[in-house]
């Protein structure tokens, strides 16, 4: 079955620097992605989608970057701020299935 | 609108006692979900319902019930408590037709089982 997995569970950054989260993918066939960001105590919240026809999509301060060759897709932050701490989780589905895998998330820490 | 609204916000709850979790939406979705998150597991699906009347089963759907008598409210029922229900139970919801879509998520249910 699909597996989904963040490279680092714990990212820190210094508010103002750009950061990147990474996800990696284990089915080929999986053709839309979402990045979610839970703060604590609160449920997950949509960031950004990207379906599997598009090599990146922008948003307000985010961008993902999806690279199907090697099943990897990234949410990078710009400007980084201490609202942004939090953890991020991407999702994966597969031949429109509207059962989504869930990687394990990554814990953004902002410093101020 | 309200979103995803999410009953009780915390239970504790003693070995083999029951309860049951309602979930809310009032945006029309057909998909409704329970997960539980527990602490560096991420979020695992328990049971979903692609409409009114329809439940399946997820990843981890022993120990728990579901029903969706209506199309707007899914609930989640324990009918005997164990420890290894201890979790945080999030329901969700999405659009269908022409999807898939984002996942809406409510504000979960913090659930302890002494």
């Amino acid at each position: 079955g699909e597996s989904v997995g963040l490279h680092l569970p714990t990212l820190s950054v210094q508010e103002g620097d750009n950061s990147i989260i990474n996800c990696a993918y284990s089915n080929s066939a999986s053709d839309y992605f979402i990045w979610y960001k839970q703060e604590s105590g609160k449920g997950p919240q949509f960031i950004i989608d990207i379906r599997s026809n598009m090599d990146k999509r922008q948003g307000q301060r985010v961008t993902v970057l999806l690279n199907k060759t090697v099943k990897h897709l990234s949410l990078q932050i710009a400007a980084t701020q201490p609202g942004d701490s939090a953890v991020y989780f991407c999702a994966a589905t597969t031949g429109g299935s509207y059962i989504p895998t869930f990687g394990r998330g990554t814990s953004l820490i902002v410093h101020p | 609108n309200a979103g995803v609204t999410q009953t009780p916000k915390f239970r504790v709850l003693k070995t083999g006692q029951s309860m049951t979790l309602l979930c809310a939406q009032d945006m029309n979705h057909e998909y409704m979900y329970w997960y539980r998150q527990d602490p560096g597991m991420g979020l695992r699906l328990i049971h979903y319902s692609v409409g009114e009347g329809t439940t399946a089963k997820g990843e981890v759907p022993d120990g728990y019930n579901v029903s969706r008598l209506k199309k707007q409210n899914f609930l989640l029922g324990l009918e005997s408590a164990a420890p290894s229900q201890t979790s945080v139970y999030f329901c969700a919801s999405t659009l269908s037709g022409g999807g898939p879509y984002e996942q809406y998520f409510g504000p979960g249910t913090r659930l302890t089982v002494t």
